[in-house]
């Protein structure tokens, strides 16, 4: 297993169009979450799924960015029209969820870096 | 809205000497934990600290919470060129599945 895998790393759109994300979390993991990363900061919560639930979502999350996770493995990450201040880092990140969210560590994948023009 | 702050926001020392950071938070939690990001990756997990804990230790690394002054520290001793990166504390929030981050330090090894 090679951990938390994302695709692209890296993805320019121009503003308008849509964009799409793919995580494949770590194979065992129940859990996993969705943040977003801006230079110089840390990262901001967007979504989290138990399996295929989603069970939380951030209130900042606009209605042009949706998540799925189907089969509670792998997760997608939309974002429709896309403006310039989207560009940010995605990250994934995935934990095992056998216990309170607040005892886990996560796992992270490398992130998709998103430019849009 | 960002939980934790962490201090200072930038830290160059020389390769050998110990770094230390600290971080703050608003609310009460259950735990916080410190990662590390190298520079364009993702993050990868250093430590977990409990609410009930006021130190732990992995390796080089040391950990502190101090619940009374909502505060952490890391410090890093002996530090390699290797530990240059940024580091971040996070805290849950009571009842929350979030993880609330800091802006991190950005912590430079001099060779």
């Amino acid at each position: 297993d090679t951990g938390v895998s994302q695709d692209p790393r890296h993805k320019i759109t121009k503003r308008g169009q849509n964009v799409t994300f793919r995580c494949d979390p770590i194979s065992e993991h129940n859990r996993l979450y969705w943040y977003r990363q801006t230079l110089g900061q840390g990262p901001e919560f967007l979504t989290y799924f138990q399996n295929e639930a989603q069970l939380e979502k951030s209130r900042l999350l606009s209605d042009r960015f949706s998540a799925e996770r189907p089969k509670g493995s792998f997760s997608t990450l939309e974002i429709q029209r896309t403006e310039q201040g989207d560009s940010a880092m995605y990250l994934c990140a995935s934990s095992f969820g056998w216990t309170d969210p607040s005892n886990e560590k996560l796992f992270f994948g490398s992130g998709t870096q998103l430019s849009v023009l | 809205s960002q939980q934790g702050e962490e201090d200072p926001q930038a830290l160059s020392i020389q390769e050998g000497e110990n770094a230390t950071m600290n971080c703050s938070y608003k609310t009460s939690i259950n735990n916080l934990q410190w990662y590390r990001q190298n520079s364009g990756r993702g993050l990868v997990h250093l430590i977990l600290i409990r609410s009930n804990e006021r130190e732990k230790h992995s390796g080089r690394l040391r950990v502190t919470l101090d619940t009374s002054k909502k505060s952490s520290s890391l410090l890093i001793t002996a530090s390699r060129a290797a530990d240059t990166a940024s580091y971040f504390c996070a805290t849950d929030m009571d009842s929350n599945y979030q993880l609330i981050w800091g802006a991190g330090t950005k912590l430079i090894i001099k060779p």
